[in-house]
């Protein structure tokens, strides 16, 4: 069966500082994989997606980046945090149909 | 506008059913339509999804109204563990796509 991984569970982290967020999916190969944002009380707002190794599409302009180094790697990052950069993180991947599933989220506080 | 509409919370008894609206009236005649839910912090968890015809699986069942404009999730007899913020989703062409509203936020009384 397929299984997702998210780490780190929660993160703290100053204004300025580095993020790596990792997503690893077990079970399936040549997913599509997505990165999403949630605010408190909101939808998901839908922040970069791969089709494939090197392809990474951006949904919205913002001060992060994606990367997907293997086939079952997905990687988010960002050289320097804003407060606005505050959420949770959640990694999901498809078979390439609009069913997707989700990781259990990475809960980031920007201070 | 892709976006569908559904209330904000609504409350129910234990082992009572559940019906859960959701609107989408300028749906096109190919986007399915999807329901997740999340539990509290967790990532979301796919419930069920159709086209036209009603539909069932193991966790609900989804009624789709007969012009498209309207559908609903039914749990047939909720429980605790069914507390969560469901979420009514249209998917279009583009498979990458999910747009995602503020859900529903089911609770469950005891």
């Amino acid at each position: 069966s397929q299984t997702i991984h998210q780490w780190p569970a929660t993160l703290v982290q100053p204004v300025g500082s580095p993020l790596s967020l990792e997503c690893t999916v077990e079970g399936t190969s040549n997913p599509n994989l997505y990165w999403y944002r949630q605010a408190a009380g909101r939808g998901l707002q839908l922040l970069f997606y791969s089709v494939g190794i090197g392809q990474i599409s951006s949904e919205v302009p913002q001060n992060l980046s994606a990367s997907r180094p293997q086939d079952r790697q997905f990687i988010l990052s960002s050289k320097k945090l804003l407060l606005s950069d505050s959420g949770f993180y959640l990694c999901a991947w498809s078979t390439g149909g609009p069913t997707q599933y989700f990781g259990p989220g990475t809960r980031l506080t920007v201070l | 506008d892709a976006k569908t509409t559904q209330p904000n919370s609504m409350e129910s008894n234990e082992e009572e059913p559940v019906h859960l609206p959701c609107n989408h009236s300028t749906i096109s005649g190919t986007d399915y339509i999807h329901w997740y839910r999340q539990l509290p912090s967790q990532g979301p968890e796919y419930v069920i999804h159709g086209l036209t015809s009603n539909v069932n699986n193991r966790m609900a069942s989804l009624a789709i109204a007969e012009d498209r404009k309207s559908s609903t999730l039914i749990l047939h007899r909720a429980t605790l563990r069914d507390a969560a913020v469901y979420y009514c989703i249209r998917v279009g062409n583009s498979n990458y796509q999910l747009i995602w509203g503020a859900g529903t936020k089911l609770i469950i009384k005891p």
